[in-house]
């Protein structure tokens, strides 16, 4: 049972407007979310997280918002660029005995056109 | 060298090989990470390390043995793998064990077992 559910595969965007990603979590002990990028033959950069004590966060062209009632964040770039077509991986963290957990899902492909 | 380096890239193997993954970050981290990527499977956490000591073990078959002689190098030692042990090996480290941490990632080794 996926505890981080990434549920669009992928997303095809034109160049300048908006690239909306989705995450969707069941575990309301997560407190750490985390959002990360991978092209191919490389392994996932860090792209920006937000805890749980934030409902929002910004970092140039992407901005994280989070909506812990309805166990769900969204990643946000704008304005979307054909060097954002990667795989995008949402992750989130939490604590289970005397260890912190980062679960991850499976991924958006995301596809920016010129 | 910057970031984090793994070695090989791309690994075949029978079944009764023997075999290591090498994995080395020169970003002065204190804590390595081993994930599995299968196909269609989220990323899954194998082993953690911090200060080279072992400190998660999720449950990883005995043919995966980990070694981390420094905080700088692991390694992951492969014997009597299976098919379906077939997949990407991520190495990452991170500063510390706490979610704000961010994790980074090396390229990676594609390993088909035969």
């Amino acid at each position: 049972d996926q505890q981080v559910k990434q549920n669009s595969p992928s997303l095809s965007v034109q160049e300048g407007r908006i690239s909306i990603l989705n995450c969707d979590y069941t575990n309301s002990m997560f407190d750490y979310f985390l959002w990360y990028k991978k092209y191919p033959a490389e392994g996932p950069t860090f792209l920006i997280s937000i805890s749980s004590i934030k409902d929002k966060n910004e970092d140039g062209r992407f901005t994280v918002f989070l909506n812990k009632s309805a166990k769900h964040l969204s990643l946000h770039i704008v304005p979307s660029q054909p060097g954002d077509s990667a795989v995008y991986f949402c992750a989130a963290s939490a604590f289970t005995g005397n260890n912190r957990k980062l679960i991850w899902g499976l991924g958006t492909s995301l596809a920016v056109n010129p | 060298e910057t970031g984090v380096t793994q070695t090989p890239r791309h690994l075949v193997m029978g079944m009764t090989n023997k075999k290591s993954l090498k994995c080395e970050q020169h970003l002065g981290h204190n804590a390595m990470y081993w994930y599995k990527q299968s196909a269609k499977k989220p990323l899954e956490l194998m082993f953690v390390y911090n200060f080279k000591e072992q400190t998660e073990n999720n449950s990883v078959p005995s043919r995966f043995s980990p070694e981390c002689p420094n905080s700088s190098h692991l390694f992951l030692h492969l014997h009597t793998l299976q098919p379906e042990d077939s997949a990407l090996y991520l190495c990452a480290s991170s500063q510390g064990r706490l979610a704000s941490y961010e994790q980074y990632f090396g390229p990676g080794t594609r390993l088909t077992v035969t």
